[in-house]
Parts: C-alpha cells; sequence; structure tokens
C-alpha cells in the first residue's frame, strides 16, 4: 500500500516548456487535489476532483489543467510554462465516507521554471 | 487568498516546553483540521475539530476551537525534538471536501 505517489520528484522547465505531473492512490479515495507550496506559504488549491468524472477550479487554477483518468489517477497540466509556477506541488486524496475527512499526501514534486 | 493565518510565524522552544500555536479563519467552517509538514516532505494529518466541538485531544496534542472568534489553537505538550516541523491548520467551509491552508507556524525544538 504505497499511498498517494507522485513522479516525477523533480524538474527543471524552460518558460513555454509544458510539462504532466502525475499522481496515483492505491487506497481507493472518491476525491484527489493538487495544490501548489510556494516558499515560506501554505497550500493552495489549484483544482481538485470529488469523484471519478468531475473536476472543479480551486483557488489558483490559472495556466493549469487536470484530467482525472480513472478513480485511482489525477494528473496535473502545465500547457506554457512560467517562472510563476515556480513550486513545490502537492497531490493528495481522500475518502468521501462520512465521518472521514483527512485528506493524505504525496511526497511532492520540486518544479523550476527557468 | 488564505483562509487562515496562523500566529506566531515562528517557534522556538526547549525540549521539554510546551507549544502553542493559534490559528484565525475568515468565514463559518464544517471542520479545522491541523496538519504537520517536516523539511522537503509532504504534510501529515495531525487532528480534526468539527464546527460543533470546542476541544480535541490526542497523545500530546490538544486542539480547542472558538468558533465565535472564529480561531483554534494547537497545542503540542512535553515537546520533543523530532516535533521540529511546520504546522498547519486547514478549514473545510462545506461539503465540498475542499481545504483552505494557513500559512503555517514553524517550529524548532531545540534538544
Amino acid at each position: 500500500n504505497a499511498g498517494v505517489t507522485q513522479t516525477p520528484k523533480f524538474q527543471v522547465l524552460k518558460t513555454g516548456q509544458s510539462m504532466t505531473l502525475q499522481c496515483a492512490q492505491d487506497m481507493n479515495h472518491n476525491s484527489m487535489y493538487w495544490y501548489r507550496q510556494d516558499p515560506g506559504m501554505g497550500l493552495r488549491l489549484i483544482y481538485y476532483s470529488a469523484s471519478e468524472g468531475t473536476t472543479d477550479k480551486g483557488e489558483v487554477p490559472n495556466g493549469y489543467n487536470v484530467s482525472r483518468l480513472n478513480k485511482r489517477e489525477f494528473s496535473l497540466r502545465l500547457e506554457s510554462a512560467a517562472p510563476s509556477q515556480t513550486s513545490v506541488y502537492f497531490c493528495a486524496s481522500r475518502t468521501s465516507s462520512s465521518g472521514t475527512d483527512t485528506q493524505y499526501f504525496g511526497p511532492g514534486t520540486r518544479l523550476t521554471v527557468l | 487568498s488564505q483562509q487562515g493565518e496562523e500566529d506566531p510565524q515562528a517557534l522556538s522552544i526547549q525540549e521539554g516546553e510546551n507549544a502553542t500555536m493559534n490559528c484565525s479563519y475568515k468565514t463559518s467552517i464544517n471542520n479545522l483540521q491541523w496538519y504537520r509538514q517536516n523539511s522537503g516532505r509532504g504534510l501529515v494529518h495531525l487532528i480534526l475539530i468539527r464546527s460543533n466541538e470546542r476541544e480535541k485531544h490526542s497523545g500530546r496534542l490538544r486542539v480547542t476551537l472558538d468558533t465565535s472568534k472564529k480561531s483554534s489553537s494547537l497545542l503540542i505538550t512535553a515537546s520533543r525534538a523530532a516535533d521540529t516541523a511546520s504546522y498547519f491548520c486547514a478549514t473545510e467551509r462545506d461539503s465540498s471536501y475542499k481545504l483552505i491552508f494557513g500559512s503555517g507556524t514553524r517550529l524548532l525544538v531545540r534538544p
């Protein structure tokens, strides 16, 4: 049981390049999330998927797209990377069972855009 | 903008002392959660308190919630060097399952 996994762990991009961050969970959770964390700050929600087949914008969705490929996988795509997207990206998941509100986080992807 | 603001931003204490962190938020909530983040790692859930609860305990952790003041506090008793980490509060406002995080408190526990 690996929990939430993210690939890659590190990435350096040039301005204008595109890339996809991958996230997978093996806990059979319904909901999945993408956050970004800038230095010295808390996490900000980019996009989330409350259940398979649905996605919604969070606080800071501009410049990103997401795909909920199936129940396990939720990817985040940067179509044209900008230096302002340099950050650490975290994926999380949670079940929708009543009374279980904990989010489980992956280890993060450190992205630098030059 | 972030829902929660934490105070202090940084805290340095001696091993064995208690550490108290505070969180204030802006809107009504369903629950408030505290997470811990070790340097370079993902977040780990510590404790959740619902809007109709006032106090909750888990091991050396004690969380209080005052909905009239829109504030919460996390107390870590008998701190250990291994408690050194950043601590974040996060609020869930409704049934959307979205969490809004505060900016965090960096705790240093000196051996």
